[in-house]
Parts: structure tokens; sequence; C-alpha cells
């Protein structure tokens, strides 16, 4: 059975830094692309960026590009997400995601597997 | 930018149809997919490609397609079928990914 599990909720002041966590297991993590998606409160869903593991390739949004790194550790089949100075702006649920098999110009561009979704507050 | 644009909001009684559009310039060469996802959960895969629908969905959810829209069609509208349902796809390059802005369906 194909699982993301994520790190828990977490509490951080404007400045912080901060690494959150997705552990992938009942697949072979370095062949599927894994993406991370915000949720700011009460709004709809935001795609951040992907990674590949098995090389370490990484897409990023556009509008997100250089706020956030992602990143993985294949020897725990686990991928992160971190910023270097959280502002207020960043509380969101975060959930990370198993991208279908296959290319994105191949119609493979879309998530299969969810995780249980991180919430990040960050305030003062 | 790209962009995916949904209606707000759809309400329907139950055992009617809804219908949920989504509108982009790139949907005519890119697939389309749709997801749901009810409060406090995580989205749910419910249609990929357009028009397959993903395992153990109810085949009351169905997709389609014409042109610059994509159409996530629900037949015979349940209570719990109540939530928000997004469509995704990527850009015309297919590098980036995005999501629709959600629709709300509520069910009278």
């Amino acid at each position: 059975e194909v699982q993301l599990v994520q790190s828990g909720a977490e509490v951080k002041k404007p400045g912080e830094s901060l690494k959150i966590s997705c552990k992938g297991s009942g697949y072979r993590f370095n062949s599927y692309w894994i993406g991370w998606v915000r949720q700011m409160p009460g709004k709809g869903l935001e795609w951040m960026g992907n990674i590949y593991p098995g090389d370490s390739d990484t897409t990023y949004s556009p509008s997100l590009q250089g706020q956030v790194t992602i990143s993985v550790d294949r020897s725990i089949s686990t991928a992160y997400l971190q910023w270097s100075s959280l502002k207020a702006s960043d509380t969101a649920m975060y959930y990370c995601a198993r991208r279908a098999a296959g290319y994105c110009s191949g119609g493979s561009c879309y998530f299969e597997y969810w995780g249980q979704g991180t919430l990040v507050t960050v305030s003062s | 930018s790209y962009e995916l644009t949904q209606p707000p909001s759809v309400s329907v009684s139950p055992g009617q149809t809804a219908r949920i559009t989504c509108s982009g310039d790139a949907l005519p060469k890119q697939y389309a997919y749709w997801y749901q996802q009810k409060p406090g959960q995580a989205p749910v895969l419910l249609i990929y490609k357009d028009t397959e629908r993903s395992s153990e969905i109810p085949e009351r959810f169905s997709g389609s397609t014409s042109g610059t829209t994509v159409t996530l069609t629900i037949s015979g509208v349940q209570a719990e079928d109540e939530a928000d349902y997004y469509c995704q796809s990527v850009d015309s390059s297919a590098t980036s990914m995005m999501f629709g802005g959600g629709t709300k369906l509520t069910v009278l």
C-alpha cells in the first residue's frame, strides 16, 4: 500500500527556519516524482514544486521559486520542504503528493497519492 | 501567467446532476485532472486524463472536454458529495502544474 506520511504540525516565529518532511513507503520511492502543494487558510490548492528522487531533479512554481527549497534523502525515502526565513504569510497547510508514473507531456502530471498534510503556523 | 478558471460555487439538490467547469487556454493541448477535497482532509484524485475515473471512484463522477473547457459531472448527487472540487493541469510546455481556484459544491 502506497503511503506518504508527513511530519507533525509546526509553530514558528517570523524569521525562523523550518524543514518539514514526507516519507514514502509501499512503492519504489526513487521512481516517482514527489510534489508539494500549499493551501493557505480558507483558500485553494497551489502547486509549489516537484522533485524526482532518482536524480534530485527539481521544478518549482515560478511564483514561489527562491522562497522554498525542495530536497530528498533517498536513503530514508523522504522528501523535504524547507524555508530559511519564515514569514507570517507562510502560514498554511502543506501537502506532499506522489505524481503518477510517466512524463508530464504524456498526461502523467497529476497526483495519485497524498500525504495527510502538515500545518505550519508562523506568528510572533 | 497561465490560469485555470472555475466557478466559485455550484448548488444542486440531491439526486440532480452537478456540472463543474474549468477553463484554460492550454486545455485543448494538455490533459485536465479533478480532485475532491472534504473539510479537514487531503485532496482525492477523481478524474485523470480528462475522462478517466480513478480507481474506487463511483461511476456517478465523470469528466468531459470541449475546446478550452473541461467539465466534471456528478450524476445523482448525494449529500456526501458536498465538498470542494479542483481542476488541475499543466502549462503549454508541460513544465508547470497549476490548480483552478476550486468550486464549492453545496447539496441543498
